[in-house]
């Protein structure tokens, strides 16, 4: 198994770019979810999804979407980056049998700058 | 409003001590507890957890303690070895939601 899987690694981009994070994982997880990491912060929960078709919003969702039509792949979508929105993005899954914030395994991450 | 705290940022300690990363939470409504481990360039590992049901959970080296009266929850790891140098990030989950609501971690570095 390949677990979660993240791409791209690193992105550069400018300010008013949209841009999508893609994240797939082979885990038949139901649960999956987008965090971003900034210093002093921890991870911040952007949004979430407990199933194929069902999104929901996190701690910091605005300037995000996502969509969830398959199980395996839930992408993250900066609809116009903002210098803000510089961070490390980790996509998580876990299992519907442990709930949503229950042993969540991780994404390596996208490091993301906007200039 | 940090309802998750780590207020040490970072703890350096010798190898074969024991460590102790400390975490403070604000919520009462927190039941669920979760220790995860990051090492640089890579994503955070699951590590420990233990339930407001229970006061102390053990696995191996690491060692949840609970304190619910103080809102409060320590990692012991003994004995610490280099390759436990890493971010500790501490989570809490319960209550009106059930998303995970993370600590601000701890860098941990083990001296040889």
């Amino acid at each position: 198994n390949a677990g979660v899987t993240q791409t791209p690694k690193f992105q550069v981009l400018k300010t008013g770019q949209s841009m999508t994070l893609q994240c797939a994982q082979d885990m038949n997880h139901e649960y999956m979810s987008w965090y971003r990491q900034d210093p002093g912060m921890g991870l911040r929960l952007i949004h979430y999804s407990v199933g194929a078709g069902i999104t929901d919003q996190g701690e910091v969702p605005n300037g995000y979407n996502v969509s969830r039509s398959t199980t395996e792949d839930f992408p993250l979508r900066l609809l116009s980056a903002a210098p803000s929105q510089t961070s490390v993005y980790f996509c998580a899954s876990s299992t519907e049998g442990t709930g949503l914030y229950n042993e969540q395994f991780f994404g390596p991450g996208t490091r993301l700058t906007v200039l | 409003d940090q309802q998750v705290k780590q207020n040490s940022p970072s703890l350096s300690v010798q190898e074969g001590r024991i460590s102790i990363l400390n975490c403070d939470y604000t919520n009462s409504m927190f039941d669920y507890f979760l220790w995860y481990k990051k090492y640089p360039a890579e994503g955070p590992t699951f590590l420990i957890s233990i339930s407001s049901i229970k006061d102390k959970n053990e696995d191996g080296r690491f060692t949840v303690f609970l304190n619910k009266s103080a809102k409060h929850l320590s990692l012991h790891i003994v004995p610490s070895q280099p390759g436990d140098s890493a971010v500790y990030f501490c989570a809490a989950s319960g209550g009106a939601t059930n998303k995970l609501i993370f600590g601000t971690g701890t860098l941990l570095a083990v001296q040889p």
